[in-house]
C-alpha cells in the first residue's frame, strides 16, 4: 500500500538554525499538509497546500515557516530560525482530494537545543 | 470555531472484549467529516475509520464501528474483539468540507484517549 514517507526520522538542531523537514506524499495525491504534535499534546494543523500554493494556514504557521514543493515528488517544511518551542513531532499528510482522508507519514521528531 | 472533545484520557480493556471510546464535537456546520485515527507507540498516525455527516448509516471497518449521533454531536468508536495490537492513542478528528466557506483540509483533533489492551 502506498505510504507517505518523511525524512529524517529525528532531527536535532541548535536554536536559531534553519531546518528543513522533507516529505514524499503518496504519488497520485494532490493535497498536502503539515501538522505538529508537541509531546503529550494533541495534533495541531499547520498548513495545507494545493496547486502549488498554500490553501490554509494556522496561527502557528508564522513568517518563520514556509512550505515548498520543489519538484514533482517532494514537499518540504522549512523553519527559518528555530526556537525551543518548535521542538515537536512534525507529521506530513496527503490526500487524493480535499475531502478524502488524509494519510500521514511516520513523522519527524524535531529537537531544538 | 469547531472543537473536538475526548473525555476519557485513558481506558483499558481485556483482550477479546469490546470497548467504546467517546468523542463529542461542536460545530454549526451541517456537512462535515469525522475521523478516528490510531497512534501506536511507534507514533505513526493511522486512519481507522471515516464518517460523512450527511450519511445516516454508521461507518464500519472490520472490528471497528462508530455510533454517529448527529443531533447530539457525538461520534463514538467501538472496537470489538480487542487485540493486543489495538493498544494505542486514539484521536477523534473533525473536518469541514474543502471549498468556499469551508476549511482547506484543516483536521481538528481531540486530545486523544490512550487505550491499553490487556492479555
Amino acid at each position: 500500500e502506498p505510504e507517505v514517507t518523511q525524512t529524517p526520522s529525528h532531527q536535532v538542531t541548535q536554536m536559531g538554525q534553519e531546518v528543513i523537514l522533507r516529505c514524499v506524499p503518496i504519488s497520485n495525491h494532490l493535497y498536502f499538509y503539515w501538522y505538529r504534535q508537541i509531546l503529550g499534546q494533541k495534533v495541531e494543523f499547520l498548513v495545507s497546500f494545493y496547486n502549488n500554493e498554500i490553501s490554509e494556514k494556522s496561527e502557528i504557521f508564522d513568517d518563520q515557516f514556509s512550505v515548498e514543493r520543489p519538484d514533482g515528488s517532494n514537499f518540504t517544511l522549512k523553519i527559518r530560525s528555530t526556537k525551543l518551542e518548535d521542538s515537536a513531532m512534525y507529521f506530513c499528510a496527503s490526500s487524493a482530494t480535499g475531502n478524502q482522508p488524509q494519510h500521514f507519514g511516520d513523522g519527524t521528531r524535531l529537537s531544538i537545543l | 470555531a469547531q472543537t473536538v472533545t475526548q473525555s476519557q484520557p485513558e481506558m483499558s480493556v481485556q483482550e477479546a472484549e469490546t470497548v467504546t471510546l467517546s468523542c463529542t464535537y461542536d460545530t454549526s456546520e451541517n456537512n462535515y467529516y469525522l475521523f478516528w485515527y490510531k497512534q501506536p507507540p511507534s507514533r505513526q498516525m493511522i486512519l481507522v475509520i471515516r464518517q460523512e455527516a450527511y450519511k445516516q448509516q454508521n461507518a464500519t471497518e472490520n472490528r471497528f464501528s462508530v455510533n454517529f449521533q448527529k443531533a447530539a454531536k457525538s461520534f463514538s468508536l467501538k472496537i470489538s474483539d480487542s487485540q493486543l495490537g489495538d493498544t494505542a492513542m486514539y484521536f477523534c478528528a473533525f473536518m469541514k468540507p474543502w471549498g468556499n466557506g469551508g476549511s482547506q483540509g484543516n483536521l481538528i483533533f481531540g486530545k486523544g484517549t490512550k487505550l491499553s489492551v490487556k492479555p
